[in-house]
């Protein structure tokens, strides 16, 4: 049990359909993100929230939109997908510490939401 | 650009000891991960390193020289639940998160 779940684990979809990932962090973490990974590549940052706020978006597609109502959930709103979207779509979050000006977060996972874009 | 290498695959036997290599060229360096993910599960985190040497964490061990631009991680003892892919993640000069595409190892008996 990492303390981050999301929800759906599996999803399939077709291109024209509209969904939504949700991820809960039990945590008390400060920041939450939203990763791609696809087969043998490196996990790809699309959206980070520190403190409900989004700090980054990694130039992804409009037709991802990340929500968060508050700390602790954090949704991905999906619409007409491509199917190279088909990949494994995992939420993280981290407590971010300062500390002399240093910035330190370890990142702890949910178990993933696998989508399959038809 | 920024690039972190590792093994794609590996194999070891059961009750072995297996060392997998992580190379990073990043713009600056604020710390290296290691994470391991079971197919189908969440990566979990297994170490951190920020500066030289060896951190040890029962099993698993990790290792860094910022000079080189390498990390390894060690395995001791290996058993069959650590048949997973393993992550390795270095944060930049602006603290974001750089990943490899992951060593899968392989645990045969």
């Amino acid at each position: 049990e990492t303390g981050v779940t999301q929800t759906p684990r599996h999803l399939v979809m077709g291109m024209t359909n509209k969904k939504s990932l949700k991820c809960e962090q039990h945590l008390g973490h400060n920041a939450m993100y939203w990763y791609k990974q696809s087969a043998k590549k490196p996990l790809e940052l699309m959206f980070v929230y520190n403190f409900k706020e989004q700090t980054e978006n990694n130039s992804v597609p409009s037709r991802f939109s990340p929500e968060c109502p508050n700390s602790s959930h954090l949704f991905l709103h999906l619409h007409t997908l491509q199917p190279e979207d088909s990949a494994l779509y995992l939420c993280a979050s981290s407590q971010e510490v300062t500390s002399g000006g240093a910035r330190t977060d370890t990142q702890y996972f949910g178990p993933g939401t696998r989508l399959t874009v038809l | 650009g920024q690039n972190i290498d590792q093994p794609t695959e590996m194999t070891a036997t059961e009750g072995a000891i297996v060392q997998i290599n992580c190379t990073y060229q990043t713009s600056g360096f604020n710390g290296l991960f290691w994470y391991q993910q079971h197919a189908g599960e969440a990566p979990t985190f297994l170490s951190y390193n920020v500066l030289d040497g060896l951190e040890e964490k029962g099993r698993f061990s990790s290792f860094l020289s910022r000079s080189k631009g390498y990390s390894y991680l060690l395995l001791k003892e290996l058993q069959m639940k650590d048949s997973a892919s393993y992550l390795c993640a270095v944060r930049d000069s602006n603290y974001q998160l750089i990943w490899g595409a992951g060593t899968k190892l392989i645990i045969k008996p």
